[in-house]
């Protein structure tokens, strides 16, 4: 089966850094995907993780713990426009992806 | 840039109504998805297709079902549309290959809404 973990909501302030963590249990995992959301908008692929280990783009990382079911993704130096929702999905068997219910990130000034 | 295409944007049936959702990829992607977004429950697969007239159940398929007859083109039918299929419905594409799953794209979505 297929079961993924992460927070509802999150605030943080512009300029500072925010950990949205990731929890999954996926028979057969394959890797981790990373979305981001705005309000009124079509998800956009963020990372995908498939080894263990950090990953950096820019101001956002993701990292990955097979052994723990774990992800992180990291934003630094924050902007208003990081204002979304984050999807956490995994990838398990053959194109089957499920999606967490994504975490809403607030970023106030 | 990977395109892809929901016919409407908004759409507004009557119960019982038959509705077409038609999504369509510029890509050649091989892999398409079909799913519902709702407050609370995120985004949950209905169908998904990997190949012309090939289609698979996703965690949603009751009171729906698929239609890929290009491989550009994926088309989800509402058979007898009920109010608690009102939801926000999005299509993806993705490309086989690289030995893994490949991120998917995703259209803007149709927000349909059942009386």
């Amino acid at each position: 089966g297929q079961n993924i973990d992460q927070p509802t909501e999150m605030t943080a302030t512009e300029g500072a850094i925010v950990q949205i963590n990731c929890t999954y249990q996926t028979s057969g995992f394959n890797g981790l995907f990373w979305y981001q959301q705005h309000a009124g908008e079509a998800p956009t692929f963020l990372s995908y993780n498939v080894l263990d280990g950090l990953e950096e783009k820019g101001r956002f990382s993701s990292f990955l713990s097979r052994s723990k079911g774990y992800s992180y993704l990291l934003l630094k130096e924050l902007q208003m426009k990081d204002s979304a929702s984050y999807l956490c999905a995994s990838s398990g068997g053959y194109q089957k992806v499920t999606f967490g219910i994504g975490t809403k990130l607030q970023v106030i000034p | 840039d990977v395109k892809v295409t929901q016919s409407s944007r908004y759409l507004v049936k009557r119960t019982g109504e038959k509705v077409f959702l038609e999504c369509v990829q510029d890509m050649d992607h091989e892999n398409m998805f079909w799913y519902r977004q709702d407050p609370g429950l995120g985004l949950r697969l209905i169908y998904f297709s990997y190949d012309v007239k090939m289609k698979e159940k996703g965690d949603i398929p009751e009171g729906y079902s698929v239609s890929r007859e290009k491989k550009e083109r994926f088309s989800l039918i509402l058979e007898s549309a009920s109010t608690n299929q009102t939801s926000m419905y999005l299509c993806a594409s993705s490309p086989t290959g690289g030995g893994s799953n490949q991120p998917q794209h995703f259209g803007d979505g149709t927000r349909l809404s059942i009386l």
